[in-house]
């Protein structure tokens, strides 16, 4: 099958602060990986898209500068929180997928908590 | 745009009921459609999904969804509903150049009764 490992699952952190989320392809290489954000009791949105080795594209109303995202292999992104806010508080959740198959698999999910 | 509709936020069943949820879509080409589970403070987990051929699609866990293109719709069904179904549902359509940027519907929260 195919996993996608998303790490931490839960983080709180500091208003301020700045947090890390990764999302790893554990047995596929994956050019795309696409960021999602679910606020409580809502659905998911995309957030961006992040093609390896490549700038991300970003969502209408999305703050690429406070949404730092990294694809810098075909394992692994990386989405970076910057100056966190407590409005910044979500559930987000990557997925990955092989560019020339339809299928794009979820990570289990990151809570972040800004306190 | 693609666009999903979930008119139903909640629906409540009997343990053992049957349970149909209604997803409608809005798309230009045929769809890539989905169907996912999502228990509290959980991800997400696919029960199945459609890219084409047979429009009856089996999923995991006793679900089926069916493909309606006259009706733009891919509404979720189980016969029999168990009370771990209790959870929330979200049917979604890919887009982009491979169908892989999803499109989320609001998502249905099953409620189920004993």
């Amino acid at each position: 099958g195919a996993v996608v490992s998303q790490h931490p699952s839960r983080v709180i952190c500091k208003s301020g602060t700045s947090v890390k989320i990764e999302c790893r392809s554990l047995d596929f290489q994956a050019t795309t990986m696409f960021w999602y954000r679910q606020f409580p009791k809502q659905s998911l949105m995309l957030m961006a898209t992040s093609n390896e080795g490549s700038k991300a594209t970003y969502e209408q109303g999305v703050e690429k500068d406070k949404f730092l995202i990294n694809h810098a292999s075909l394992t692994l992104s990386t989405l970076t929180v910057t100056s966190a806010h407590p409005e910044d508080s979500s559930f987000y959740i990557c997925s990955a997928s092989r560019s020339s198959q339809a299928e794009a698999f979820f990570g289990q999910g990151t809570r972040l908590t800004v306190v | 745009a693609q666009s999903v509709t979930q008119p139903d936020i909640h629906i409540t069943v009997s343990e053992g009921a049957s349970l149909e949820l209604r997803c409608n879509y809005s798309y230009g080409a045929t769809p890539y459609l989905f169907w996912y589970v999502q228990s509290p403070g959980q991800g997400l987990q696919l029960l199945l999904k459609y890219f084409s051929g047979d429009t009856l699609v089996q999923g995991i866990k006793g679900f089926e969804a069916e493909f309606k293109r006259s009706q733009s719709s891919f509404n979720l069904r189980k016969p029999s509903v168990h009370w771990s179904d209790a959870a929330e549902y979200f049917c979604a359509v890919g887009a982009g150049e491979y169908g892989n940027k999803l499109v989320f519907g609001a998502g249905t929260i099953l409620r189920v009764k004993s």
